[in-house]
């Protein structure tokens, strides 16, 4: 079973920031928290990941809270293209991943 | 194009027939994951392999499926008599072994009749 929840769907206005929130409760010392994406028809696409720092590359910034039970996917200015379902993942280390059902961004114009 | 590759894209087979699905890694990859996603889900973990040796299976894994991967570089997802209910995508993914990054084919949309 996923380690993780996430709610089922959210919505903002393109151009605007996406803040996409992800529980993680249970996760243990020396697991990471990933983010991957899965546009329609296509398979996942990795976007980030971190351990208890938080991050930022080219496409998202991650924020993990102090105590890990909790983190947030940052899209700084959301596209119509980053229209998507967003699987927040915690993991060992180069580790199969759990999927939940993840949550639906929707972009909308 | 040095991405995951998967062949066929769209495979139609009545049920009982037996089906195999090619998984083409990105080059320099040592693991190869094999997932199963049916609609409305997230994907699901059946398999993975550290070059030639498969290391763990999930228990969706049962003894109609067998995947390969002989000489660690490209790797087969088989299922014989198939069923209506392996109708899915099934998904390959690769990664180095000390990467974090699972890179992921486009996926085999499998149809079951």
């Amino acid at each position: 079973d996923a380690k993780t929840t996430q709610p089922t769907s959210m919505d903002c206005a393109e151009g605007r920031a996406a803040n996409l929130p992800c529980n993680h409760s249970t996760i243990s010392g020396n697991e990471y928290v990933y983010w991957y994406r899965q546009i329609h028809s296509q398979g996942p696409q990795y976007i980030i990941h971190g351990l208890k720092n938080n991050e930022t590359n080219e496409m998202a910034s991650l924020i993990i809270t102090e105590d890990r039970k909790s983190s947030t996917l940052i899209l700084p200015h959301a596209t119509l293209r980053d229209t998507a379902v967003y699987y927040c993942i915690v993991s060992g280390a180069n580790s199969k991943l759990t999927f939940g059902k993840g949550i639906t961004l929707s972009v909308r114009p | 194009d040095t991405g995951v590759s998967q062949d066929p894209r769209h495979k139609i087979t009545k049920r009982g027939q037996n089906v195999t699905f090619r998984c083409d890694p990105i080059s320099e990859h040592n693991r190869l994951y094999w997932y199963r996603q049916t609609l409305g889900q997230g994907p699901e973990f059946l398999t993975y392999f550290q070059n030639e040796a498969q290391l763990e299976k999930s228990r969706l894994l049962s003894d109609r499926f067998s995947a390969e991967r002989p000489k660690g570089s490209f790797s087969t997802l088989e299922i014989q008599r198939t069923e209506q209910g392996d109708s899915a995508m099934y998904l390959c993914a690769s990664s180095l072994t000390d990467g974090h990054e699972q890179f992921f084919g486009p996926g085999t949309r499998l149809t079951v009749l």
